[in-house]
């Protein structure tokens, strides 16, 4: 069965940095691009970004490049979503969700998702 | 970007009712259309991608049509677990975007 598992919640201070996980199993993590979506309270849902874990090669959002860091480790099969300076608008579910097809093959739809980490920042 | 435009942004409907909800593209983008489900609380699920192709394990009374700018999300009888927020996304141009989300609520 192929999952993806996100780390717990988080409750961090403005100007904290912080670094939240994606564990893949069931299938090959190195062929599927995994993507990263915010969802802010009451909230659409906005795509941040990409990285195939082969090669890391990692697209961002405009709205996200230089806000936040993707990166991959194909080792521990594990994507991460990271900030070095977070914001109260920050605040938010951000989920991972893995490519539904491998590599370049078909079209850049997702699923399945992980279930979502709660990110809290506040003073 | 391209921007989509849901409508509506909720609509409210009873069990065995036919819900249409419709998804316009700021610009052409032939079939490169996907639509989700998010019940609250949980994550999103893919339902229909390439616009109209059913995604394993999705129930038949759920049909994707359209090409080009306008796309319509149908639900053929409404069921007590299909209560939930649709989004439709663009696969055409990087950065994906998706729609604003329409809530379907029970009458």
């Amino acid at each position: 069965e192929v999952q993806l598992v996100q780390s717990g919640a988080e409750v961090k201070k403005p100007g904290e940095s912080l670094k939240i996980s994606c564990k893949a199993s069931g299938y090959s993590f190195s062929n599927y691009w995994i993507g990263w979506v915010r969802q802010m309270p009451g909230k659409g849902l906005e795509w941040m970004g990409n990285i195939y874990p082969g090669d890391s090669d990692t697209r961002y959002s405009p709205s996200f490049q230089g806000q936040v860091t993707i990166s991959a480790d194909k080792s521990v099969t594990t994507a991460y979503l990271q900030w070095y300076s977070l914001k109260a608008s920050d605040t938010a579910m951000y989920y991972c969700a893995r490519r539904l097809s491998p590599a370049a093959a078909g079209g850049d739809w997702f699923d399945p998702w992980g279930q979502g980490t709660l990110v809290i920042v506040s003073s | 970007d391209i921007q989509m435009t849901q409508s509506p942004s909720s609509v409210s409907a009873s069990v065995g009712d036919r819900v249409t909800i419709t998804c316009r593209a700021s610009q052409g983008m032939s079939n490169w259309l996907a639509w989700y489900q998010q019940k609250p609380g949980r994550a999103p699920q893919l339902l229909i991608f390439a616009a109209y192709t059913l995604q394993s394990g999705v129930p038949s009374r759920f049909s994707g049509s359209g090409s080009g700018t306008d796309f319509t999300l149908t639900i053929s009888s409404l069921q007590p677990e299909d209560f939930a927020t649709y989004y439709c996304q663009q696969a055409s141009s990087f950065p994906w975007t998706f729609g604003q989300g329409t809530k379907v609520e029970v009458k």
